[in-house]
């Protein structure tokens, strides 16, 4: 089992520049959630997924898109690229009943220069 | 959602003495979370707290969940330099994480 996969490890965009960050899961878990952890300021939390079809907004959605066609699968979406969204981005899966137990990606490195 | 405050957001100790983190919210949690995050690493669950007053441990790390489940906290024992990382409570619901408190380890 690979758990919790996510791509790229390390990206270098330019400002308005947009991409797609992927993470995919073999877990089979219902919920999906993307966060950004910046230095001092924790995880916050962008976009959520309770199940395939179903997103909802975070604490931080602005200049971020998902969606969520297979259960597999949460790609988070960035518009259109700014320095403020430096920062290191993790998915994480979770059961929809049971333990509230999050399990992490690797996390994706990114820089908006 | 629900909010937790965590403190101190630093601490340094020397190795084999005491560390305590403490996780507050001004609501009332059905169940609180511990994750450990290792320099580099991503959160890695520890445990999950659900009972009024609970107590659990895992060798040196001791879990109290509050009588009115508002707050909690994390004691490690005699830290060692594999417990150096940052410290998260996470709350229930749109799962809200605390800034998390990051030890480090003095030789």
């Amino acid at each position: 089992n690979a758990g919790v996969t996510q791509t790229p490890k390390f990206q270098v965009l330019k400002t308005g520049q947009s991409m797609t960050l992927q993470c995919a899961q073999d877990m089979n878990h219902e919920y999906m959630s993307w966060y950004r952890q910046d230095p001092g300021m924790g995880l916050r939390l962008i976009h959520y997924s309770v199940g395939a079809g179903i997103t909802d907004q975070g604490e931080v959605p602005n200049g971020y898109n998902v969606s969520r066609s297979t259960t597999e699968d949460f790609p988070l979406r960035l518009l259109s690229a700014a320095p403020s969204q430096t920062s290191v981005y993790f998915c994480a899966t979770q059961r929809a009943s049971g333990s509230y137990e999050q399990y992490f990606g690797p996390g994706t490195r990114l820089t908006v220069t | 959602g629900q909010q937790v405050m965590q403190i101190p957001q630093y601490q340094h100790v020397q190795e084999g003495e005491d560390f305590t983190t403490y996780c507050n919210s001004s609501t009332t949690l059905s169940n609180i979370q511990w994750y450990k995050q290792r320099p580099g690493g991503h959160p890695v669950f520890l445990i999950q707290l659900v009972k009024s007053g609970e107590v659990k441990k895992q060798k040196r790390l001791t879990f109290q969940f509050g009588e009115a489940k508002k707050n909690s906290s994390l004691h490690i024992t005699a830290t060692q330099t594999t417990d150096v990382g940052t410290y998260f409570c996470a709350g229930p619901g749109k799962i809200i994480f605390g800034k998390g408190t990051r030890l480090h380890i003095l030789p």
